[in-house]
Parts: C-alpha cells; sequence; structure tokens
C-alpha cells in the first residue's frame, strides 16, 4: 500500500508563499494522479489541483492564479506552492493519490497544520 | 463548477440503527461520486467508489446508491467507530468539489 507524507513549515507570513512536501513511499510516482486537498479549521475539505506523471496540471480556477505544483520522481515527491498567502490559506493540506482522472481519492497523507500569521 | 449538496449536516443516532446520507449534485455525472469517513484529526478515509462499490476492508455494512444527480450513503447497524463526519464528492469534472459534511454523532 502507497502511503504519504506531508512536510514543510507549519507556520508561514501573510504575503509569502506556502512550501509543502508530498513523499510517496514506493516508486508509484508513475502510477497517480497527485491531488493536493486542503481542510480551513472546522470547515470542509477544498481541491487545490492535481499534477500527474507528464507534469500536466489542473489547478481549482478559485487558486489557480497562486499555485504551482511539482513532480520530483527521482526523489518521489510532489511540491505545492502557493504564493501571497492570508489568514484564510491558515489550513490542513493533504495531498492524496487517485489512478486517473475521475478517480476516487485513495490514499492520502496523514496532513499538516499550516498556519497563515505574523 | 458541481456543487454537491449533501445533507443533512448533522445527525444523532444510537448504537444498532440506520442512517441514511444524501448528496445532491448539480448536474449529471453519471457515477463519479464517492463517500469518505473522517475522525478529528485524521484524513479522509475512502469508504464507497463510485456511487455504490465498497472499498476493500470497509465493512458492509457500510453501501452506497445512486447515479445521475443523486446519491446515498447507507450505514446499518450503527457501531461506535461509525460515529464521525461523513463526505460526498464529485469526480466527474474539475474543480473536484465535496459536500459539506455529515457529522454523525451519538445518541
Amino acid at each position: 500500500q502507497v502511503q504519504l507524507q506531508e512536510s514543510g513549515p507549519g507556520l508561514v507570513k501573510p504575503s509569502e508563499t506556502l512550501s509543502l512536501t508530498c513523499t510517496v513511499s514506493d516508486g508509484s510516482m508513475n502510477d497517480y494522479y497527485w491531488s493536493w486537498i486542503r481542510q480551513s479549521p472546522g470547515k470542509g475539505l477544498e481541491w487545490i489541483g492535481y499534477i500527474y506523471y507528464k507534469g500536466s496540471t489542473d489547478y481549482n480556477p478559485s487558486l489557480k492564479s497562486r499555485v504551482t505544483m511539482s513532480l520530483d520522481t527521482p526523489k518521489n515527491q510532489v511540491s505545492l506552492k502557493l504564493k501571497s498567502v492570508t489568514a484564510a490559506d491558515t489550513a490542513v493540506y493533504f495531498c492524496a493519490g487517485h489512478k486517473g482522472y475521475g478517480e476516487r481519492f485513495d490514499p492520502w497523507g496523514q496532513g499538516i497544520l499550516v498556519t497563515v500569521s505574523s | 463548477d458541481i456543487q454537491v449538496t449533501q445533507s443533512p449536516s448533522s445527525l444523532s443516532a444510537s448504537v444498532g440503527d440506520s442512517v441514511t446520507i444524501t448528496c445532491r449534485a448539480s448536474q449529471s455525472m453519471n457515477n463519479f461520486l464517492h463517500w469518505y469517513q473522517q475522525k478529528p484529526g485524521k484524513a479522509p478515509k475512502l469508504l464507497i467508489y463510485a456511487a455504490s462499490t465498497l472499498q476493500s476492508g470497509v465493512p458492509p455494512r457500510f453501501s452506497g446508491s445512486g447515479s445521475g444527480t443523486d446519491f446515498i450513503l447507507t450505514i446499518s447497524n450503527l457501531q461506535p467507530e461509525d460515529f464521525a463526519t461523513y463526505y460526498c464528492q464529485q469526480s466527474y469534472s474539475t474543480p473536484y468539489t465535496f459536500g459539506q459534511g455529515t457529522k454523525l454523532e451519538i445518541k
């Protein structure tokens, strides 16, 4: 079973760039699409976007102007960058894999809380 | 965007009860609808995919039905570990969207 682990700073200042990494446990980087999903405290789930092995991406239009995703296949890592953050970007960020467009999210990482505050 | 409206937002039930949670989409999406269970401090866990297929390892007291715009998650014979928050999610088109969640509490 593929396992995912998010990592990165837990505190980011307003207007700066949030940078997270998702490490995939085995060599299955090319077998999945990789999505980032966030959940604001006490709120629901919001899909941020996905990237897959060809490097193609699809971002949520609500965040598209601020989001960049990338792959580092030799390191088994997926990265998320979200620029110009505000307090509204405070959330738990999850990475999740899906087998293709239109497929369910499974597996998920455990999530990482990122707080935007000065 | 496809809007996914989940109801109820909260639900109280007792161990042994059966409950249903519904999810209605703003447009037809075939069976591209999945259900997740989330417990506090944890990632969502896939329960049902493609509207009615039980994920491996999930107890058969969980079942899903529906197609098009209307979907149902049924939990029969509730167990203590089932008290959690449940979400539906559409993968018919991007941006993928989730329902608002249903918090299932012990009565």
